[in-house]
C-alpha cells in the first residue's frame, strides 16, 4: 500500500537553532514529494516540491528538503527556525505512476518554535 | 498566482439543512479539484475528486448522497452537505489541481462548517 509517514507528532525547537520534520514515503514508482504548511484555521500552504534533479531542494521561507531515495525519506530543514515557523507541516506524495493529481497525506507534524 | 478562493470561510446551519461551499481557482484553470475535510490537529481526509464536467469520484466511506459535489467549469467546484448533522461539523478544504502533468495542488483556505 502507498503511504507517507511523519514520525514526529510535535518537534520543538528553539529559535535560532536549525530544525528537522521527518518524512518517509512508499510509493510506486518515482514519486513527486512535497511539503505544506498549515496554520490555524487556514488551508495548507505550499513550501517546496521534489520533481526530478537535485537531491536538495530549496523553497520558500528559507525551508528546504533533502530527497534521498535509498532511505526513502524527504526530511524538511531550515537552519534557524523563527517562532513564526510554529505551524503544521504536512509531507505529501503524489505516486510517480500515472497523474490523476491525487496527493497522500501524511499524518502531520506540529512544529513549536519557543523564543 | 494559482490562488484558490473558498466561500463561505465559516458557516453555521441548523442540523437538517442544506450548506453550499464553493471553491474557485482565481487565476488558472482547474481541470481536478479535490475536496478534503480535516478534523482539530489531524491529517487531510480526501473525500472525493472532482473533474470538470463529469460526476465526482468517491473516496470509500463518503455518501455522495450526502456530499453533492458538482464541477461546472474549470474555475470552479462546489461542495454541498446535505441534511447537515452535528457530526458533519469540521473543516472542509478545496484544491485545485491546474493542469496535466502538474502535480502540485493549490490549496483554498478552507471552511469552518458548524452544525448546530
Amino acid at each position: 500500500a502507498q503511504s507517507v509517514a511523519q514520525p514526529e507528532d510535535q518537534v520543538n525547537v528553539a529559535e535560532g537553532n536549525p530544525l528537522t520534520v521527518k518524512c518517509t514515503y512508499s510509493v510506486s514508482g518515482n514519486p513527486y514529494l512535497f511539503w505544506y504548511v498549515q496554520y490555524p484555521n487556514r488551508g495548507l500552504q505550499f513550501l517546496l516540491k521534489y520533481i526530478t534533479g537535485d537531491n536538495l531542494v530549496k523553497g520558500s521561507y528559507g525551508f528546504e528538503a533533502e530527497f534521498n531515495k535509498s532511505q526513502t525519506s524527504f526530511h524538511l530543514k531550515k537552519p534557524s527556525a523563527l517562532v513564526s515557523d510554529s505551524a503544521l507541516y504536512f509531507c505529501a506524495v503524489s505516486p510517480g505512476s500515472g497523474n490523476t493529481g491525487k496527493l497522500i497525506f501524511g499524518q502531520g507534524t506540529t512544529l513549536q518554535v519557543k523564543p | 498566482g494559482a490562488v484558490v478562493s473558498q466561500h463561505p470561510s465559516w458557516v453555521i446551519c441548523k442540523s437538517g439543512t442544506s450548506v453550499k461551499i464553493e471553491c474557485r481557482s482565481l487565476d488558472f484553470q482547474a481541470t481536478t479539484m479535490f475536496w478534503y475535510r480535516q478534523f482539530p490537529k489531524q491529517s487531510l481526509m480526501l473525500m472525493a475528486t472532482s473533474n470538470e464536467g463529469s460526476k465526482a469520484t468517491y473516496e470509500q466511506g463518503v455518501e455522495k448522497d450526502k456530499f453533492l459535489i458538482n464541477h461546472a467549469s474549470l474555475t470552479l467546484s462546489t461542495l454541498t452537505v446535505t441534511s447537515a448533522h452535528p457530526e458533519d461539523s469540521s473543516f472542509y478544504i478545496c484544491s485545485a489541481h491546474p493542469r496535466q502533468g502538474a502535480r502540485e495542488q493549490y490549496f483554498g483556505p478552507g471552511t469552518r462548517l458548524t452544525v448546530t
